[in-house]
Order: C-alpha cells, then sequence, then structure tokens
C-alpha cells in the first residue's frame, strides 16, 4: 500500500489567496483526520471525517476554513481566504475505524504539505 | 480538560545510551496512549499503542509503560543508535459524546550522537 497521499507536498502563496490541500488515505480506511503543525500550538487536529461523513469538526479555526470528502478515496481541505498566521504543516492521517468511536486503533500519517502563506 | 505534557523537550545523547521519555496527562480516564516518531519533514509513525487495561507494551528496544492513576507514561529506548534520532510525541485520545480526538503532547527532540 502507498500510504497516506497528500499533495502538494510544498505550498507558498500570497495573503487573500485560495489554498486548497488534498489527501488520499490508505485504501479500506473509515476514518480520515486533518491536523496541523506550528511550533507554537504543536499538533492540533482540525477536523474528521467517518465514512465520508464529518464527526467532529470542532478544531476548525474559522469560516475560512472548509474541509469535505466527497468519496472514501479523497478529501480536501480549502483556505479561503489565506493569511500568514495559516503557515503551518498541514497532516491528513486515516484509520481503519469503521465506527468512529473506536479510540484503540492507530493512525497513519501522510507526510503532510508545508504551506507558507506571504 | 485534557492536557498532555512531555519533558524534557529536547535531549541529546551519546550513542548507546539507554533513555527514558516522559509523558503526563491530567485526565486518567483515557482509552489508551500512544507513542509516534516523527522524523524532520515527514509524517507521524506509530511506535506503540498501550490500551487503558495494560501496563506495558514493546517492540524491539522500546518499552512504554503506562500508569493511569498518576497520569504518566514513560518510553524506555534501549541501547540508542543514531538512526533513533528524532521527535517523539505521546498522544491520548479524548472522548466527547461518543467522537474522539486524539490530544498530542508537544514532543521530545531526540538526538542521539555517534
Amino acid at each position: 500500500d502507498a500510504g497516506v497521499i497528500q499533495s502538494p507536498r510544498h505550498e507558498v502563496t500570497e495573503m487573500g489567496q485560495e489554498v486548497t490541500l488534498r489527501c488520499k488515505p490508505i485504501s479500506g480506511h473509515n476514518s480520515l483526520f486533518w491536523y496541523r503543525q506550528t511550533m507554537m500550538r504543536g499538533l492540533e487536529l482540525l477536523i474528521y471525517f467517518n465514512n465520508n461523513v464529518p464527526i467532529d469538526d470542532s478544531g476548525m479555526p474559522e469560516d475560512r476554513f472548509s474541509a469535505k470528502m466527497p468519496n472514501a478515496s479523497f478529501s480536501t481541505l480549502k483556505i479561503q481566504p489565506s493569511e500568514p498566521r495559516d503557515s503551518a504543516v498541514y497532516f491528513c492521517a486515516s484509520s481503519p475505524s469503521g465506527t468512529g468511536a473506536t479510540p484503540w486503533e492507530t493512525q497513519y500519517f501522510g507526510p503532510g504539505t508545508r504551506l507558507l502563506v506571504l | 480538560k485534557q492536557e498532555v505534557t512531555q519533558i524534557p523537550a529536547a535531549l541529546s545523547v551519546p550513542e548507546g545510551e539507554n533513555l527514558v521519555l516522559n509523558c503526563s496527562f491530567t485526565d486518567s480516564a483515557i482509552y489508551n496512549l500512544q507513542w509516534f516518531r516523527q522524523d524532520p519533514g515527514k509524517g507521524l509513525t506509530s511506535l506503540l499503542l498501550i490500551q487503558s487495561s495494560q501496563r506495558e507494551q514493546s517492540s524491539g528496544r522500546l518499552n512504554a509503560s503506562l500508569d493511569k492513576s498518576s497520569g504518566r507514561s514513560t518510553l524506555y529506548i534501549a541501547a540508542s543508535q543514531p538512526g533513533d534520532s528524532a521527535t517523539y510525541l505521546c498522544a491520548v485520545p479524548l472522548t466527547t459524546s461518543g467522537t474522539y480526538k486524539y490530544i498530542f503532547g508537544t514532543g521530545t527532540r531526540l538526538k542521539v550522537l555517534a
């Protein structure tokens, strides 16, 4: 298996521009997670999906952030408009959990997208 | 509110040393605790997962212990090697109204010197 695939790996954009990050989870995994990692705040969960349905989006910082999972093999995280404080590494992870309430299963992380907003 | 703390924040040791990384959490009602490794510029890799009913979990030179009552976990690395250099994070799930999310510690940045 190729693991969790994220694109792009690096993104540099100007303030105010729309940014779309993409994730392909491991085939057969039912849960997908978007995280943000910064030096100041560490690793934070933004949103997670189970069976393509958003379960908990309480970590999404504000309305500028949105996430979708149109099918089991693809998810996007969109920032519009982007701001310099959004600069961070964004990770996608997936787990085989079938119910979204099985926290004993490990998560498999993608390599991340390093975002820089100028 | 669950808070996860890791001490030390950074550690530099000579090759061959045995070392201990610490993780503390404030709410002892956890389902499990996971230790992850993060290499520079890479994602996280799960090392060990300890269920709440377990006290220890091992894999190769790694041994993780869990003491729920005191809110602590340790990751023991035996005979450290330069290839062990990475950031190590612990995480516990936070359950709210049937959903869950992992709360991560800030990590311990380990450097093993050849």
